[in-house]
């Protein structure tokens, strides 16, 4: 039961590079979400869907964008990253929304932006 | 923005010493949840408890929930160097199109032999 994963686990860019975060789930939850996590905060949410071909922002949306074209996969794309985008990435999914039941995350993506 | 803040920011107890986490949340809310994140991994859920409820208890684990004061507490009892990790409260909002959950800062606890 693989649950959340997440790859890469670890990536380094250049600085205006693109690149995209992959993010599965096999527990055919609906519900799914980007969050960012830097030092000293907690998680803050960039992107997230409530369904196939259904995206909406979160608190943090600029350089990021997403699409759900499968119940199982919501990637994230880096359009042109910027040293600001330095952070650690998770991706969760949940049964319902995650303000009202359990969210599962994944194991996180570190990235550095150069 | 942070909804949720926990206090303290760090806490470093012994083994077999209970330890305490607190919460504060600044608007009304339907849920509350603890999440458990062990250096360098994911965050795990360990407990939601709602607007209606004032106590919920897991295994070692007892919340507690003052919707008037605006505030959750996450009791672990008899700590193992296990439970060694940063803990995080999250309070639900709602964004427009769902549910979503606000992050506070998290404590980060340490459990000694």
């Amino acid at each position: 039961n693989a649950g959340v994963t997440q790859t890469p686990k670890f990536q380094v860019l250049k600085t205006g590079q693109s690149m995209t975060l992959q993010c599965a789930q096999d527990m055919n939850h609906e519900y799914m979400s980007w969050y960012r996590q830097d030092p000293g905060m907690g998680l803050r949410l960039i992107h997230y869907s409530v369904g196939a071909g259904i995206t909406d922002q979160g608190e943090v949306p600029n350089g990021y964008n997403v699409s759900r074209s499968t119940t199982e996969d919501f990637p994230l794309r880096l359009l042109s990253a910027a040293p600001s985008q330095t952070s650690v990435y998770f991706c969760a999914s949940s049964y319902g929304p995650d303000g009202d039941t359990e969210a599962f995350f994944g194991q996180g993506t570190r990235l550095t932006v150069v | 923005s942070q909804q949720g803040e926990e206090d303290p920011q760090a806490l470093s107890i012994q083994e077999g010493e209970n330890a305490t986490m607190n919460c504060s949340y600044k608007t009304s809310i339907n849920n509350l949840q603890w999440y458990r994140q062990n250096s360098g991994r994911g965050l795990v859920h360990l407990i939601l408890i709602r607007s209606n409820e004032r106590e919920k208890h897991s295994g070692r684990l007892r919340v507690t929930l003052d919707t008037s004061k605006k505030s959750s507490s996450l009791l672990i009892t008899a700590s193992r160097a296990a439970d060694t990790a940063s803990y995080f409260c999250a309070t639900d909002g709602y964004t427009g199109t769902a549910s979503k959950l606000t992050f506070g800062t998290g404590t980060r606890l340490q459990v000694t032999l």
